[in-house]
């Protein structure tokens, strides 16, 4: 079935950069989501990316994707403390309605 | 621009109340709104499907006359969880998107109702 996998954690200094790594199982995926939760909050869209791409830049954001090993990465360059948050990796699913199928989520903690 | 409301943000109840959560896309039509319910430190679990006008498409698990929802218009879905009792606690995320497969258009998020029965 459908599978969406991050690593848990990621403890970066403010200013460096941020690589939140995940990978996916499900090959016909149209478009892979990078979301962002803060505590008590809903969902907030970052940036996504369509299938036949494997790079997208927004600002401070990259996306890459690995279509071939079905890795997705969300590089956030010079990190803040105001980026400390979950991050959702999710994918799209084949078939109608655009159902996601999100990973567990990865804690990015920023410190001084 | 795609901006999501949900009210109310948190609830506290009695057990075997009913709640009502609404889910409004402000400026724009949401033809498909998602329900979801996440538990502390986990990951989103879709319970729910909606199109306005249609019945909601339930995933499998989830019980459909616990969870009334109805997408009565273009800007709104509602969530109903009838006798609601403590294992219902939880914080509950709708979602919305303006198109269907295959133009995927992206959903965007509410803000999230806690529920607490007590």
């Amino acid at each position: 079935g459908e599978d969406v996998e991050q690593s848990l954690f990621l403890s970066v200094r403010e200013g460096d950069s941020s690589v939140i790594n995940c990978t996916y199982t499900d090959s016909s995926s149209t478009y892979l989501y990078w979301y962002k939760q803060e505590p008590g909050a809903g969902l907030q869209l970052l940036t996504y990316i369509f299938s036949n791409m494997d790079m997208k830049q927004d600002q401070r954001l990259t996306v890459l994707l690995n279509k071939k090993d079905k890795h997705l990465s969300l590089r956030i360059a010079d990190t803040q403390t105001g980026d400390s948050a979950i991050y959702f990796c999710a994918e799209s699913t084949s078939g109608g309605y655009n159902k996601l199928i999100f990973g567990a989520g990865t804690r990015l903690a920023v410190h001084p | 621009g795609a901006v999501v409301s949900q009210h109310p943000s948190w609830v506290i109840c009695k057990s075997g109340t009913s709640v009502k959560i609404e889910c409004r896309s402000l400026d724009f039509q949401a033809t498909t709104m998602f329900w979801y319910r996440q538990f502390p430190k986990q990951s989103l679990m879709l319970m729910a499907t909606s199109n306005e006008g249609s019945k909601a498409t339930y995933e499998q698990g989830v019980e459909k006359d616990k969870f009334l929802i109805n997408h009565a218009s273009l800007t709104l879905s509602t969530l109903t969880v009838t006798s609601a009792h403590p294992e219902d606690s939880s914080f509950y995320i709708c979602s919305a998107s303006s198109g269907s497969s295959p133009f995927n258009q992206p959903q965007h998020f509410g803000d999230g109702t806690r529920l607490s029965i007590l």
